[in-house]
């Protein structure tokens, strides 16, 4: 089945630990991305990536880092999480003009 | 992509009764694609349309892009209670994947 899957799906943390969101897709795409999701503010993109080894920020980048090392994974880290970055995270993969979205995952930072 | 404005941020609705919501731009679009978010949910892909003037159909609903490339609208007939989520548009520049998204609209359905 082709699909896009996130790991952890919820997590509670504290400011200033470091933590990683995986992300994979099995459709072999080149292009991936992450989006936060807030209420009122809709989705904005926080980093993409157009192949192994290629990314750039989007429009949310301050606070993340990226790497894409593999064509499937695309990890999403916040080296020292804070409380602003409390959010719904997705990640995706795309397929010509159709993004695939992963099932989120919903961080609270405390 | 360019910033698009979406309106109404919120929709309720009688089950049966017609849903449009609509994306504007100041400027002109590459592209529009809209996306359904059911509650609890991840965007889901609806469609893309590329065309000035564009119109296509998915069962109940319609999608067009305005003649100029500024405006695009997703109008639902006869709605139903799985119709229920958040729709948004989006949209990205020429030759890139980047995508900016609307905020969205809101639909509910009472039964």
């Amino acid at each position: 089945e082709a699909q896009v899957t996130q790991n952890p799906r919820y997590l509670i943390t504290v400011t200033g630990k470091k933590l990683t969101v995986t992300c994979s897709q099995n459709m072999n795409h080149e292009y991936m991305s992450w989006y936060r999701q807030d209420p009122g503010l809709g989705l904005r993109q926080i980093y993409y990536s157009m192949n192994v080894e290629v990314t750039d920020k989007g429009d949310v980048p301050e606070g993340y880092k990226v790497s894409r090392k593999e064509k499937r994974n695309f990890p999403l880290i916040l080296e020292s999480p804070s409380p602003n970055q409390t959010s719904l995270y997705f990640c995706a993969s795309t397929r010509g003009s159709e993004q695939y979205f992963g099932p989120g995952t919903r961080l609270t930072v405390t | 992509g360019q910033q698009v404005m979406q309106i109404p941020q919120y929709q309720h609705v009688q089950e049966g009764e017609d849903f449009t919501t609509y994306c504007n731009s100041s400027t002109t679009l590459s592209n529009i694609q809209w996306y359904k978010q059911r509650p609890g949910g991840h965007p889901v892909f609806l469609i893309q349309l590329v065309k000035s003037g564009e119109v296509k159909k998915q069962k109940r609903l319609t999608f067009q892009f305005g003649e100029a490339k500024k405006n695009s609208s997703l109008h639902i007939t006869a709605t139903q209670t799985t119709d229920v989520g958040t729709y948004f548009c989006a949209n990205s520049g020429a030759g890139s994947y980047q995508l900016t998204f609307g905020k969205g609209t809101k639909l509910s359905v009472i039964p």
